[in-house]
């Protein structure tokens, strides 16, 4: 079946922690990004990726890190430099052509720190 | 900058009952529009979109229309289902490939 899969879904880290969220798709969409949900307050944008090996900020990338070196996999990194990372993180990705551009969004990583 | 914004919730409704969650958006360009939902531990399903002015978006018995002159895409559902219980969320984007403006989501509870 064609998707986005994201690992783990439940995830808890210290205080201090790096850790990493995983994001992959076999739709063959060449764009992928990262959002991060809190309650009552939508989505917002972390970083986006168009092409392989380039990705651009979004919104609140402070304290976030990505890489992009296969066109499937989009990690997300939250740093110990996030004051505030406990939140609901979705991945997305797209063909990031034409009007018609549709994100279709991975089932989420619930990251808390303790 | 660009925005959007929805009615504020909770939505509670009946089952059968008929449902309208206002949203509107402002953007510099020409959006397309896009309706999510989201239930319960869950990621975002596409619901609906519209490209253009005038389009209407359906699917599942939900619709919306692109109505550029009042800056409307106002979701609509003839008759709710316990089902259709989640939080929706209107969204634009101005140029593919980069980000997706949400709304802040409006939760909708039907009850049996």
């Amino acid at each position: 079946d064609g998707g986005i899969t994201q690992s783990p879904k439940y995830l808890f880290r210290k205080e201090g922690q790096n850790v990493t969220l995983s994001c992959e798709q076999n739709l063959n969409h060449d764009a992928m990004y990262w959002y991060r949900q809190d309650p009552g307050q939508g989505l917002r944008l972390i970083y986006y990726s168009q092409i392989v090996n380039d990705f651009q900020k979004g919104d609140i990338a402070e304290g976030y890190s990505v890489s992009r070196e296969k066109k499937e996999s989009f990690p997300l990194t939250v740093t110990s430099a996030q004051k505030n990372p406990t939140a609901f993180y979705l991945c997305a990705s797209s063909i990031a052509v034409g009007a018609t551009d549709t994100q279709y969004f991975g089932p989420g990583t619930r990251l808390t720190v303790l | 900058g660009n925005s959007v914004t929805q009615m504020e919730g909770p939505v509670t409704l009946s089952e059968e009952a008929f449902l309208t969650i206002n949203c509107t958006y402002t953007a510099t360009g020409y959006p397309s529009l896009f309706w999510y939902v989201q239930y319960p531990g869950e990621g975002l399903q596409l619901l609906l979109k519209a490209t253009k002015a005038d389009d209407k978006g359906s699917n599942k018995g939900f619709e919306a229309t692109y109505r550029k002159e009042t800056t409307s895409f106002h979701l609509e559902k003839g008759s709710v289902q316990v089902s259709d219980s989640a939080v929706y969320f209107c969204a634009l984007t101005e140029q593919a490939g980069t980000a997706l403006i949400f709304g802040k989501g409006t939760t909708l509870s039907v009850s049996s």
